[in-house]
């Protein structure tokens, strides 16, 4: 089966300006995640989806990021205004439902690089 | 609050060396442990894991052991390769929150 894919790879952008990150999640995977990783830190939580609805969004950093999950399959992180901080490398990941909910298959990651 | 530890690297060891990455928690109960791996240009892979205590998880020659009673998850290797060189992350799960929390990752070089 496909994994997880994320693109872009890599986005390079100035302070600003608006970026959008994607992620496609293994089919039929109810759960999607989004983490992020910074200068080299731990891998954080930003946000879960449960189908199309945000289960927790306790981790994200403030209301210049905004995720979506339309119709339960494809998600988009959007990033705008982008700010320095916000430099690192984004991952999504997904999981079925059930007992194997807490298996997570993580996508190659999106670095993002704020200039 | 939920936290995990695990030792600082980069951790450089020679072919065939013995390896050792310290992994703790802080957690009530008995969370869900994971070894995740970030190879060079590739994303997060499941390594192994262990879901009660006295669990040991194993693959591609990688343990770990679920010890409750010094909270640990040490992931141990007995002979690495070139082709082990990776960032290594230990996570445990939250049930409270259905997400994992990650450790901050420890880079191996391993030389031939």
């Amino acid at each position: 089966e496909a994994g997880v894919t994320q693109f872009p790879s890599h986005s390079v952008i100035e302070k600003g300006q608006t970026v959008t990150l994607r992620c496609d999640p293994i089919s039929g995977h109810d759960n999607l995640y989004w983490y992020r990783r910074v200068m080299g830190k731990e891998i954080k939580f930003l946000l879960h989806f449960v189908k199309e609805s945000k289960q927790d969004e306790s981790g994200m950093p403030n209301n210049r990021f905004l995720a979506e999950r339309t119709g339960g399959t494809y998600s988009t992180l959007k990033v705008q205004p982008a700010e320095l901080e916000d430099s690192g490398v984004y991952f999504c990941a997904s999981s079925p439902g059930g007992t194997g909910a807490n298996v997570l298959t993580f996508g190659a990651g999106s670095r993002l690089t704020v200039l | 609050g939920d936290s995990v530890t695990q030792m600082e690297g980069p951790v450089t060891l020679s072919e065939e060396a013995f390896l050792t990455i310290n992994c703790t928690y802080t957690a009530t109960g008995y969370p869900s442990l994971f070894w995740y791996v970030q190879y060079p240009g590739e994303g997060l892979q499941l390594l192994l894991k262990a879901t009660k205590a006295d669990d040991k998880g194993s693959n591609k020659g990688f343990e770990a052991t679920y010890r409750k009673e010094t909270t640990s998850f040490h992931l141990e290797k007995g002979s690495v390769q070139v082709s082990d060189s990776a960032v290594y992350f230990c996570a445990r799960w939250m049930d409270s929150s259905y997400k994992l929390i990650f450790g901050s990752g420890t880079r191996l070089l391993v030389r031939p």
